[in-house]
């Protein structure tokens, strides 16, 4: 069965740190990949996607993802992070027509 | 666009009673999502529409959920009759295809 795993529940940072959460899939077909953020008493936001091509994905406020498939996994990194980075981030695997959002990794960042 | 429209944005009822929720997905979109998200369960897909037709509804926890989706530009999340366990935070998400989705505010629903 399809899944999607985020091994991290809760990251502390401080401030410039570099963030890394993790995400792994499992599916033997093609699939995409997706990362959410859900600010604060916010929405979920879309911050990068992978289809196909490049296996390392640029998205919105400096995020970036690598697509590895010889390891089913789909990390979210970013260089430096900010006070207002805090947050929720799912990552979620598009499987067939299904969506499966992991269980979520709260990121606290110590201003 | 004004992206996904969902209301009410709070909504507090009392056990037993019936609750409407309502989305208005972004013009041209083909899918619609309905999600359920608890501090505990997290978040979780209850049903989701393409072209107005419901694919998987394997999410929606018991016969008391129901949705709709009438027309491409409106869909319901019916709960009759409500229960404390019920509260939550709701969202409706819309699609152009198998790409990301786009989520709205969400409603609160609080069951007393």
């Amino acid at each position: 069965a399809q899944s999607v795993s985020q091994h991290n529940h809760h990251v502390i940072l401080s401030e410039a740190a570099s963030l890394e959460l993790g995400c792994n899939y499992s599916y033997g077909g093609t699939v995409n990949l997706f990362w959410y953020v859900q600010y604060p008493g916010q929405h979920l936001q879309l911050l990068l996607k992978y289809f196909s091509g490049d296996p390392l994905v640029k998205g919105i406020k400096g995020f970036e993802a690598e697509f590895i498939k010889s390891k089913f996994s789909f990390n979210l990194r970013k260089p430096s992070v900010q006070w207002s980075d805090t947050a929720e981030y799912f990552c979620a695997g598009l499987f067939g027509f299904k969506t499966i959002f992991g269980a979520g990794t709260r990121l606290f960042v110590k201003a | 666009d004004a992206g996904v429209i969902q209301s009410p944005r709070h909504e507090v009822t009392e056990m037993g009673q019936e609750v409407t929720l309502r989305c208005k997905p972004i013009s041209g979109h083909d899918y619609l999502f309905w999600y359920r998200q608890t501090m505990m369960r997290g978040l979780e897909l209850l049903i989701y529409f393409n072209n107005n037709v419901p694919i998987d509804d394997s999410g929606m926890p018991e016969d008391r959920f129901s949705a709709k989706m009438p027309n491409a530009s409106f869909s319901t999340l019916k709960i009759q009759p409500s229960e404390p366990r019920d509260s939550a935070v709701y969202f409706c998400a819309s699609s152009l295809g198998p790409t990301g989705q786009y989520f709205g505010p969400g409603t609160r629903l609080t069951v007393t």
